[in-house]
């Protein structure tokens, strides 16, 4: 079945260290996006990607990283730059960038920084 | 900018009928968007409303006023199972990615 998948589930990650966040879908969709979701915050977008190698900064961007080399494929790296990056992560992808047929989430990662 | 309102918090009883409002400011506008996510879990899509007027899939129905930019979620006969949150989402312009409002938490009690 097509579905989109995140990994790790949930995320430890010590001060001062970069992560990366995995996301792979086989749903054949170009748009790909990333969305912090903290509580009563709802969803904030991070990056997003319409295209394989391009990606453009949504509305939280600073410390954070993406990479676009393959349509199945959108990493985000959590760099040391982010100030708070506790929070749960959720990656998307839609058939186009008009994701006028809706966006299909991961299930999602939940980073902690301990 | 782009923004969103919504109501944080809506209760109501198995059976009911229940409207979750939606109003937005954007430069452009290229359709409303809902979406459930039940706690702890992923967003699924419900709907998206580009045109006035009322879009009904079984037992939601969501509804758009362009000229006002309103909309609203409905939600009739209500299960236990509906309890999650809904948020609205809009594109306001061609190419880029979905902003969505803080949610509204649904509870529907027995």
């Amino acid at each position: 079945d097509g579905g989109i998948t995140q990994s790790p589930k949930y995320l430890f990650r010590k001060e001062g260290q970069n992560v990366t966040l995995s996301c792979e879908q086989n749903l054949n969709h170009d748009a790909m996006y990333w969305y912090r979701q903290d509580p009563g915050q709802g969803l904030r977008l991070i990056y997003y990607s319409q295209i394989v190698n391009d990606f453009q900064k949504g509305d939280i961007a600073e410390g954070y990283s993406v990479s676009r080399e393959k349509k199945e494929s959108f990493p985000l790296t959590v760099t040391s730059a982010q100030k708070n990056p506790t929070a749960f992560y959720l990656c998307a992808s839609s058939i186009s960038g008009t994701g006028d047929y809706g966006y299909t989430f991961g299930s999602g990662t939940r980073l902690t920084v301990v | 900018g782009q923004s969103l309102e919504q109501p944080s918090e809506v209760t109501a009883v198995e059976g009911a009928i229940v409207q979750i409002n939606c109003t937005y400011q954007t430069s452009g506008f290229y359709g409303l968007s809902w979406y459930q996510q039940h706690d702890g879990g992923a967003p699924t899509f419900l709907s998206y409303n580009a045109l006035d007027g009322l879009e009904e899939t079984g037992r939601f129905s969501s509804f758009l006023s362009r000229s006002d930019s309103y909309g609203y979620l409905l939600l009739q006969e209500l299960q236990m199972k509906d309890s999650a949150s809904y948020f609205c989402a809009v594109r306001g312009q061609a190419g880029t990615a979905l902003i969505f409002g803080k949610g509204t938490t649904l509870s529907v009690s027995s």
